[in-house]
């Protein structure tokens, strides 16, 4: 049983452009989530997708946006990039709602 | 308003030591888990435990064991003869069951350095 895996590990990336990111969920697992990681802090909730369906989402710009295919992978993409989102991105799955969210390494990304 | 509190930012021990580290939560759901992850420096959260509100029998898995109380709204994770590779940030979580997204809110995290 293959874990939660995202790419890439690093990225650098100027003010204003546009990034995605990358997630393969856990074999399985049918739920995505998207946090963001800012440094010294505990993670913050972007969004969910359960089914390929957006299935919540926190206190986030409409420049988070997202995607889960059919295989239940997903991605985050974020435009207009800001210094402030600079952060640590995890991508969280689990098998359905309301059951253990299984972490994957996470994205450092940061905004030059 | 949802909520968890981890008052203690930092902690440092010898190792062999026991150390417990202090969760505090507030919900107005009735139905709600909570969570213990553990962070090491390679940034994977990993998962450590899951309870849901109506289990409030304590758990012990190894030298790890955990203290439900409703009444103090308390989740607290002691550690028992503490090792150099415990030392992590750990963090408590809570999820409201019955909302439709079970988003998990994080406390600020407890950095655990544990001394040889």
């Amino acid at each position: 049983e293959t874990g939660v895996t995202q790419s890439p590990t690093h990225l650098i990336k100027t003010r204003g452009q546009q990034v995605t990111l990358r997630c393969s969920s856990q074999s399985g697992h049918n739920t995505v989530s998207w946090y963001q990681q800012a440094l010294g802090q505990g993670p913050q909730f972007i969004f969910q997708y359960y089914r390929e369906e957006e299935n919540g989402r926190g206190n986030f710009p409409p420049r988070f946006s997202g995607l889960q295919f059919p295989n239940y992978s997903s991605e985050l993409n974020v435009n207009a990039l800001e210094l402030d989102d600079s952060a640590l991105y995890l991508c969280a799955s689990s098998l359905d709602r309301n059951t253990e969210a299984f972490f994957g390494q996470g994205t450092r990304l940061t905004v030059v | 308003a949802q909520k968890v509190t981890q008052a203690q930012t930092e902690i440092s021990v010898v190792e062999k030591e026991d150390v417990t580290l202090d969760c505090v939560y507030e919900t107005r759901d009735t139905t709600y888990y909570l969570f213990w992850y553990k962070q090491p420096p390679s940034g994977e959260l990993v998962f450590l435990i899951r309870r849901n509100s109506f289990d409030e029998q304590n758990e012990i898995s190894g030298r790890y064991s955990w203290n439900f109380q409703k009444s103090t709204s308390s989740f607290n994770f002691t550690i028992t003869a503490s090792q150099v590779v415990d030392s992590a940030v750990y963090f408590c979580a809570l999820s409201e069951a019955g909302r439709g997204t079970d988003k998990l809110i994080f406390g600020t995290g407890t950095r655990l350095q544990v001394f040889p």
